[in-house]
Order: C-alpha cells, then structure tokens, then sequence
C-alpha cells in the first residue's frame, strides 16, 4: 500500500515549457486534491476532484489545468510555466465522512518545481 | 486577510515544554477544524479533528476550539524533540472546495 505517490519529485522548467504533474493513490478515495505551498503562504487548494471525471476549481486554479479520467489519478497540468508557478506543490486524496466536506486528507511527498 | 491567521514562528522551546499554537478565522461557515504537522521536505499528515467547540485530547496533544471568539488551539505537552516541525491549522465547511490553511508555524524542541 504506497497512498498518495508523486511523479516527479523535481522539475525545473524554462518559463513558457508546459508540464504535467502525476498524483496516483491505491486508497480507493473519492476526492483528490491539488495544493501548491509557497512561503508563508501556507498550503492553497488549486483544483479538486470529488470523483471520477469531474473537477473543480479551488483558491488559485488560474494557469492551471486538471483532469480526472481515472479514480486513482489525478493530472495538474501546467500550459505555460511562469516563474510566479514556482513552487511545491502537494497531492492529497480523502474519503466522505458524515456529510462534512473534506474530511482526513493524506498527503503525497511533494513535487518541488522551479521555473526559470 | 487571509480567513485563517496563524502566527508562523518560528517558536523554540527547550524539551519538557508545554507548547500552544494558534489561529484564528474569520469565517463562520467553518464547521471543522484540523492540526496537521509536516516535517522537513514531506508531506503534512493529520494530527487532530475537530468539529464542535471545547477540547479533544489525544497523548500529548490537546485540540481546542472556540467557535464564539473564532479561535482554536492545539497544546503539546512534555514537547519532545521529535515534534520539531511545521504546523499547520486547517479549517473546513460543508463546500468541498472551501478548505483554508493557515500559513503555519515552525517549532523547534532543543535537547
């Protein structure tokens, strides 16, 4: 049992490059999350999935995009890297619980990128 | 204004300390609250849920919320070295999407 891996650990980018970044779970969880986290910034949601082939737009989505084709994976893709985009960014996967929204997240290892 | 304030430190205690870290929220649509602690260059993990006002303790820790000032709260106590650590609160409503974070803080236990 992996949970939440992420693929790539580390990317560097030249600003305009695209890029697609791979978050798969084996938890059998509904929902899935995009984060990015920037100092002192904390963590913000970019885009989220409550299930298999629909998403939605979280605090920052602008300049990104993301699909769900599959339960277990979910694709943050990057058109046209910007230095601004520069960032970790965070998969995470969850469960409903009781009819409250985003219960327990777990969280993959990370993907650091750098645009340049 | 970010709708969850939490102060990011750094904060260095000595081992044995008790430790008490903070937020607050400004909106009050939150219904759940959550700690999560993420060590250097990994992923957070969840440490506390909370869903109503008042206190839950699990080991060392203790999470407190308080709905009416829009405060929580989380206590380490007998604060250890292996709690070294960001911390990070997270607050919650009935909106899938609508999960905030607070910025979160950096503690230091010291042998």
């Amino acid at each position: 049992n992996a949970g939440v891996t992420q693929t790539p650990k580390f990317r560097v980018l030249k600003t305009g490059q695209s890029m697609t970044l791979l978050c798969a779970q084996d938890m059998n969880h509904e929902y899935m999350y995009w984060y990015r986290q920037d100092p002192g910034m904390g963590l913000r949601l970019i885009h989220y999935s409550v299930g298999e082939g629909t998403t939605a737009k979280g605090e920052v989505p602008d300049g990104y995009n993301v699909s769900r084709l599959k339960k277990q994976n979910f694709l943050l893709g990057l058109e046209s890297a910007a230095p601004s985009q520069t960032s970790v960014y965070f998969c995470a996967s969850g469960r409903p619980s009781g009819g409250a929204a985003g219960d327990t997240q777990y969280f993959g290892p990370g993907t650091r990128l750098t645009v340049l | 204004q970010k709708e969850v304030e939490q102060d990011p430190g750094p904060l260095s205690v000595p081992e044995g300390a008790i430790v008490s870290l903070n937020c607050t929220y400004s909106n009050s649509a939150f219904q759940y609250f959550m700690w999560y602690r993420q060590y250097s260059r990994k992923g957070p993990e969840l440490l506390m849920y909370t869903y109503s006002s008042g206190n839950k303790e699990d080991g060392r820790f203790t999470a407190q919320v308080d709905k009416s000032s829009k405060y929580i709260s989380l206590f380490i106590r007998d604060s250890q070295p292996s709690d070294s650590a960001t911390y990070l609160c997270m607050a919650g409503g009935t909106s899938y999407g609508k999960l905030t974070f607070g910025q979160g803080t950096i503690l230091t236990v010291h042998p």
